[in-house]
Protein backbone atom coordinates (compact mmCIF):
# COMPACT_ATOMS: atom_id res chain seq x y z
CA UNK A 1 0.00 0.00 0.00
CA UNK A 2 1.32 3.30 -1.15
CA UNK A 3 1.72 5.37 2.08
CA UNK A 4 1.76 9.17 0.54
CA UNK A 5 0.20 9.01 -2.88
CA UNK A 6 -0.09 11.75 -5.43
CA UNK A 7 -2.58 11.92 -8.61
CA UNK A 8 -1.58 13.13 -11.15
CA UNK A 9 2.29 11.99 -11.61
CA UNK A 10 2.53 14.20 -14.65
CA UNK A 11 0.59 16.71 -15.41
CA UNK A 12 1.04 19.17 -18.74
CA UNK A 13 -1.25 21.97 -19.14
CA UNK A 14 -1.09 25.59 -21.10
CA UNK A 15 -0.37 28.84 -19.18
CA UNK A 16 -3.24 30.39 -18.13
CA UNK A 17 -5.49 27.47 -16.88
CA UNK A 18 -6.40 26.40 -13.84
CA UNK A 19 -5.11 22.84 -12.08
CA UNK A 20 -5.51 20.66 -8.85
CA UNK A 21 -3.14 18.16 -7.33
CA UNK A 22 -4.52 15.83 -5.04
CA UNK A 23 -2.29 13.97 -2.09
CA UNK A 24 -3.79 11.59 0.38
CA UNK A 25 -1.99 9.68 3.12
CA UNK A 26 -2.88 6.36 4.78
CA UNK A 27 -0.73 6.83 7.53
CA UNK A 28 -2.79 7.99 9.78
CA UNK A 29 -0.29 11.19 10.17
CA UNK A 30 -1.66 14.74 11.20
CA UNK A 31 -0.07 17.11 9.30
CA UNK A 32 0.83 17.45 5.44
CA UNK A 33 2.90 19.74 3.48
CA UNK A 34 3.50 21.07 0.01
CA UNK A 35 7.30 21.33 -1.48
CA UNK A 36 8.19 22.64 -4.79
CA UNK A 37 11.54 21.42 -6.47
CA UNK A 38 12.16 24.01 -9.15
CA UNK A 39 14.60 23.63 -11.80
CA UNK A 40 17.74 24.44 -9.93
CA UNK A 41 16.44 21.49 -7.70
CA UNK A 42 15.67 23.83 -4.69
CA UNK A 43 13.44 22.03 -2.67
CA UNK A 44 11.15 24.48 -0.61
CA UNK A 45 8.19 24.50 1.82
CA UNK A 46 4.87 25.92 0.36
CA UNK A 47 2.70 25.46 3.05
CA UNK A 48 1.59 22.75 5.84
CA UNK A 49 -1.70 21.83 7.41
CA UNK A 50 -2.03 20.49 10.95
CA UNK A 51 -5.31 18.27 11.36
CA UNK A 52 -6.71 20.38 8.13
CA UNK A 53 -5.52 23.61 9.66
CA UNK A 54 -2.84 26.10 7.99
CA UNK A 55 0.32 26.32 10.39
CA UNK A 56 2.57 26.89 7.57
CA UNK A 57 2.32 29.80 4.81
CA UNK A 58 5.72 30.28 3.11
CA UNK A 59 5.71 33.33 1.06
CA UNK A 60 3.65 31.67 -2.09
CA UNK A 61 1.51 33.50 -4.47
CA UNK A 62 -2.30 33.57 -3.77
CA UNK A 63 -3.26 31.78 -6.99
CA UNK A 64 -1.92 28.52 -4.78
CA UNK A 65 -5.01 27.64 -2.66
CA UNK A 66 -4.33 24.18 -0.49
CA UNK A 67 -7.38 22.65 0.99
CA UNK A 68 -7.59 19.96 3.31
CA UNK A 69 -10.81 18.03 3.71
CA UNK A 70 -10.11 16.26 6.07
CA UNK A 71 -6.15 15.15 7.70
CA UNK A 72 -5.73 12.47 5.20
CA UNK A 73 -5.59 14.85 2.40
CA UNK A 74 -4.08 17.81 1.53
CA UNK A 75 -4.97 19.50 -2.23
CA UNK A 76 -3.50 21.78 -3.99
CA UNK A 77 -5.29 24.41 -6.29
CA UNK A 78 -3.38 26.73 -8.86
CA UNK A 79 -4.83 29.52 -11.16
CA UNK A 80 -4.13 31.05 -14.05
CA UNK A 81 -1.00 29.12 -14.68
CA UNK A 82 2.27 30.61 -15.67
CA UNK A 83 5.49 29.67 -16.54
CA UNK A 84 7.22 29.97 -13.71
CA UNK A 85 5.11 27.35 -11.95
CA UNK A 86 6.99 24.51 -13.90
CA UNK A 87 8.29 22.34 -11.33
CA UNK A 88 7.84 18.92 -9.23
CA UNK A 89 6.04 19.17 -6.28
CA UNK A 90 5.98 16.90 -3.74
CA UNK A 91 2.92 16.20 -1.20
CA UNK A 92 4.58 15.20 2.42
CA UNK A 93 2.92 13.73 6.05
CA UNK A 94 4.77 13.67 9.16
CA UNK A 95 2.72 12.33 12.41
CA UNK A 96 2.83 15.85 14.28
CA UNK A 97 3.83 19.21 12.92
CA UNK A 98 7.23 18.59 15.89
CA UNK A 99 10.43 19.40 14.48
CA UNK A 100 11.63 16.08 15.25
CA UNK A 101 8.75 14.04 13.05
CA UNK A 102 9.90 12.26 9.92
CA UNK A 103 8.46 13.32 7.37
CA UNK A 104 7.09 10.55 4.31
CA UNK A 105 6.48 11.95 0.55
CA UNK A 106 4.65 11.08 -1.95
CA UNK A 107 6.32 10.35 -5.53
CA UNK A 108 5.97 14.06 -6.93
CA UNK A 109 3.98 15.71 -9.63
CA UNK A 110 5.62 16.89 -12.67
CA UNK A 111 3.44 19.84 -13.59
CA UNK A 112 4.41 21.36 -17.26
CA UNK A 113 3.35 24.77 -18.30
CA UNK A 114 3.53 25.24 -22.05
CA UNK B 1 18.41 33.56 0.51
CA UNK B 2 19.98 29.54 0.38
CA UNK B 3 20.43 28.35 4.19
CA UNK B 4 21.49 25.56 3.56
CA UNK B 5 24.20 24.48 0.71
CA UNK B 6 25.12 22.00 -0.54
CA UNK B 7 28.17 22.86 -2.67
CA UNK B 8 29.05 19.90 -4.44
CA UNK B 9 26.52 18.80 -7.06
CA UNK B 10 27.92 15.24 -7.86
CA UNK B 11 30.37 12.86 -6.42
CA UNK B 12 31.30 9.27 -8.01
CA UNK B 13 32.92 6.35 -5.57
CA UNK B 14 33.89 3.56 -6.32
CA UNK B 15 32.17 0.05 -4.36
CA UNK B 16 33.48 -0.65 -1.23
CA UNK B 17 34.89 2.95 -0.51
CA UNK B 18 33.98 5.69 1.85
CA UNK B 19 31.15 8.12 0.36
CA UNK B 20 31.29 11.69 1.94
CA UNK B 21 28.48 14.32 1.47
CA UNK B 22 28.94 17.72 2.96
CA UNK B 23 26.42 20.36 3.68
CA UNK B 24 26.92 23.85 5.43
CA UNK B 25 24.22 26.09 6.65
CA UNK B 26 23.81 29.36 8.13
CA UNK B 27 20.46 29.75 10.40
CA UNK B 28 22.36 29.17 14.03
CA UNK B 29 18.88 28.96 15.28
CA UNK B 30 18.45 25.21 13.22
CA UNK B 31 18.93 22.48 15.97
CA UNK B 32 17.87 18.97 13.64
CA UNK B 33 19.28 17.93 11.05
CA UNK B 34 18.22 15.27 8.51
CA UNK B 35 19.51 13.83 5.48
CA UNK B 36 16.71 12.18 2.71
CA UNK B 37 17.37 10.11 0.01
CA UNK B 38 16.53 9.89 -3.64
CA UNK B 39 15.92 8.08 -6.23
CA UNK B 40 14.40 8.91 -9.66
CA UNK B 41 10.95 9.36 -9.97
CA UNK B 42 10.11 8.99 -6.21
CA UNK B 43 10.03 10.95 -3.37
CA UNK B 44 12.45 11.76 -0.91
CA UNK B 45 12.80 9.04 1.73
CA UNK B 46 14.30 9.74 5.24
CA UNK B 47 17.69 8.12 5.96
CA UNK B 48 19.25 9.54 8.66
CA UNK B 49 19.21 12.75 11.78
CA UNK B 50 20.58 14.04 14.21
CA UNK B 51 20.15 16.76 16.89
CA UNK B 52 22.15 19.95 17.54
CA UNK B 53 22.93 18.79 20.88
CA UNK B 54 24.91 15.54 19.65
CA UNK B 55 27.79 15.39 17.28
CA UNK B 56 27.46 12.38 15.65
CA UNK B 57 24.75 9.57 15.06
CA UNK B 58 25.58 6.35 13.40
CA UNK B 59 23.10 4.04 12.15
CA UNK B 60 24.44 0.77 10.36
CA UNK B 61 26.94 1.99 7.16
CA UNK B 62 25.25 6.11 7.66
CA UNK B 63 26.94 8.33 10.43
CA UNK B 64 26.16 11.96 10.67
CA UNK B 65 28.25 14.44 12.14
CA UNK B 66 27.68 18.26 12.51
CA UNK B 67 30.42 20.68 13.88
CA UNK B 68 28.07 23.34 15.21
CA UNK B 69 30.64 25.83 15.50
CA UNK B 70 31.21 25.62 11.74
CA UNK B 71 27.57 25.19 10.88
CA UNK B 72 28.83 22.01 9.10
CA UNK B 73 27.55 18.69 8.34
CA UNK B 74 28.37 15.56 7.02
CA UNK B 75 27.02 12.09 5.62
CA UNK B 76 29.68 9.44 5.63
CA UNK B 77 28.58 5.70 3.77
CA UNK B 78 30.72 3.18 4.47
CA UNK B 79 31.16 0.71 2.42
CA UNK B 80 29.33 2.40 -0.45
CA UNK B 81 27.09 -0.22 -2.51
CA UNK B 82 25.51 0.41 -6.00
CA UNK B 83 22.61 0.32 -4.16
CA UNK B 84 23.14 3.87 -2.95
CA UNK B 85 23.24 5.83 -6.17
CA UNK B 86 20.68 8.29 -5.68
CA UNK B 87 20.18 11.89 -4.63
CA UNK B 88 20.87 13.02 -1.30
CA UNK B 89 19.20 16.06 0.41
CA UNK B 90 20.33 17.19 3.91
CA UNK B 91 18.05 19.19 5.67
CA UNK B 92 17.92 21.62 8.30
CA UNK B 93 14.95 22.36 10.49
CA UNK B 94 13.77 24.89 12.92
CA UNK B 95 10.63 26.76 13.53
CA UNK B 96 8.37 23.34 12.37
CA UNK B 97 9.90 23.75 9.11
CA UNK B 98 11.94 22.22 7.28
CA UNK B 99 14.64 23.43 4.49
CA UNK B 100 16.80 21.38 2.25
CA UNK B 101 19.64 22.01 0.18
CA UNK B 102 20.11 21.42 -3.65
CA UNK B 103 21.06 17.84 -3.38
CA UNK B 104 24.09 15.89 -4.15
CA UNK B 105 24.00 12.91 -6.69
CA UNK B 106 25.75 10.04 -5.37
CA UNK B 107 27.19 8.05 -7.66
CA UNK B 108 28.71 4.26 -6.60
CA UNK B 109 30.27 2.16 -9.26
CA UNK B 110 30.94 -1.37 -9.23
Amino acid sequence: DTAVSQTPKYLVTQMGNDKSIKCEQNLGHDTMYWYKQDSKKFLKIMFSYNNKELIINETVPNRFSPKSPDKAHLNLHINSLELGDSAVYFCASSPTSRSTDTQYFGPGTRLTVL
Amino acid sequence: DQQVKQNSPSLSVQEGRISILNCDYTNSMFDYFLWYKKYPAEGPTFLISISSIKDKNEDGRFTVFLNKSAKHLSLHIVPSQPGDSAVYFCGSRGFQKLVFGTGTRLLVSP
